[in-house]
This record gives structure tokens, C-alpha cells and sequence, in this order.
């Protein structure tokens, strides 16, 4: 059973474009939502991190969007850039465990 | 280099063989957690252990995975008489605490193949 389902599976975008990807999930004991992002032979890196108990956060160019009501949270990346090109996964923790989605594959276009 | 240290990057076992694979964390942390990554998909949580204990394996197959992280020396993940479909890359995270106020930070992971 997957705990974190994420979309799209893969994205193109043009160069300064917006890129989304949405993750859900069913947990509420979840109760930190990172972002990670992978490039290819390389291992995960901590792009950005929220807590349930805010909404909205942003580093950069890139923003968490989360909806507690929904239980869905959201990457945006704006302006994005062909450096952007890489795998995304969302994530869930609710302690001990981190429940991964599937990724998704973003290419940025020049 | 101060980050999560994977070894061997790629390694190759005939079936039936055993397979080692190590992790050194980052320098202060003393939390490390296994993951299992197959092509198109995300990572599947294995086992989190403390320095000489295991806190979760509740992610790991209860035969022929084990995993250990003494009290000096690299966290070792050991697959027994491996088959096709342990083939997979395998990364191990660690951290400063079990708290999710303390992020992970991963390996480069190693390559698995079976053949």
C-alpha cells in the first residue's frame, strides 16, 4: 500500500516556467513533509521541509503549498531552470519511519 | 568529504552468494536508516538503527537481510544467499537524532546486481 501517492509521473517544462507536483496522503500522524531531489547515480538530497502546521513555505525558487483539510501538499518550482532537470520525491514521516511517493521525472526544456 | 559514505558504489554477486553493503554516516550522527530503491520508484524504508541497536526493521525481509551498526565502525546492511530480485540500489540516510525535526541526508547508494 502507498502511503504517499505523488503526480505527475514525469513533467516537461519550459525554461522559466512554473513546474508543479503534487503528492497526497491518508496518514494524519504524518507530521513532516520533506521534498527531496535526485539526480541521476547520486542519492537524495533535502530540497525543502514543512510542518502541518504551516501552510505555506518558501526557499527560493522553490514553495511548499500544504493543505492540512486535503492532505495533500505541493512543490512549485518557479522560473524554472534546465539545472532543475532531475527526479522528485515527496515524502511523509510521522517518526521513526519516511514513507517515500513514486517521483517524478522533471525535465526543463531551453 | 563530511557526508554519508556508501561502499562499494556497484556490487556484482552470482545467486546464492552474500552481499555487504557499508555506510558510514555523517560525522556526529548516530542515526542511520536503509532504504531500497528500484527503477521507477520511490525509496522503500528497510530498517533505523541507533548506534548498536535496531529501533524499526519492520521494512526488512525477515529472511536473509540483517543489518547492524556497532558501536565503532560503518553500519552494514548483509543480504544472504542474494537472489534476482535483491537487484536493486540501496541507500542509507543518516541523521542527528530520530526526531523528524532532524532531516536526512543520504548516500550515493550502492548498485546491487544479481546475476
Amino acid at each position: 500500500q502507498q502511503q504517499v501517492k505523488q503526480s505527475p509521473q514525469s513533467l516537461i517544462v519550459q525554461k522559466g516556467g512554473i513546474s508543479i507536483i503534487n503528492c497526497a496522503y491518508e496518514n494524519t500522524a504524518f507530521d513532516y513533509f520533506p521534498w527531496y531531489q535526485q539526480f541521476p547515480g547520486k542519492g537524495p538530497a533535502l530540497l525543502i521541509a514543512i510542518r502541518p502546521d504551516v501552510s505555506e513555505k518558501k526557499e527560493g525558487r522553490f514553495t511548499i503549498s500544504f493543505n492540512k483539510s486535503a492532505k495533500q501538499f505541493s512543490l512549485h518550482i518557479m522560473d524554472s531552470q534546465p539545472g532543475d532537470s532531475a527526479t522528485y520525491f515527496c515524502a511523509a514521516s510521522n517518526g521513526n519511519q519516511f514513507y517515500f511517493g513514486t517521483g517524478t521525472s522533471l525535465t526543463v526544456i531551453p | 568529504n563530511a557526508g554519508v559514505m556508501q561502499n562499494p558504489r556497484h556490487l556484482v554477486r552470482r545467486r546464492g552468494q552474500e552481499a555487504r553493503l557499508r555506510c558510514s554516516p555523517m560525522k556526529g550522527h548516530s542515526h542511520v536508516y536503509w532504504y531500497r530503491q528500484l527503477p521507477e520508484e520511490g525509496l522503500k524504508f528497510m530498517v533505523y538503527l541507533q548506534k548498536e541497536n535496531i529501533i524499526d526493521e519492520s521494512g526488512m525481509p525477515k529472511e536473509r537481510f540483517s543489518a547492524e551498526f556497532p558501536k565503532e565502525g560503518p553500519s552494514i546492511l548483509r543480504i544472504q544467499q542474494v537472489v534476482r530480485g535483491d537487484s536493486a540500489a540501496y541507500f542509507c540516510a543518516s541523521a542527528l537524532s530520530g526526531n523528524t525535526n532532524q532531516p536526512q541526508h543520504f548516500g550515493d547508494g550502492t548498485r546491487l546486481s544479481i546475476l
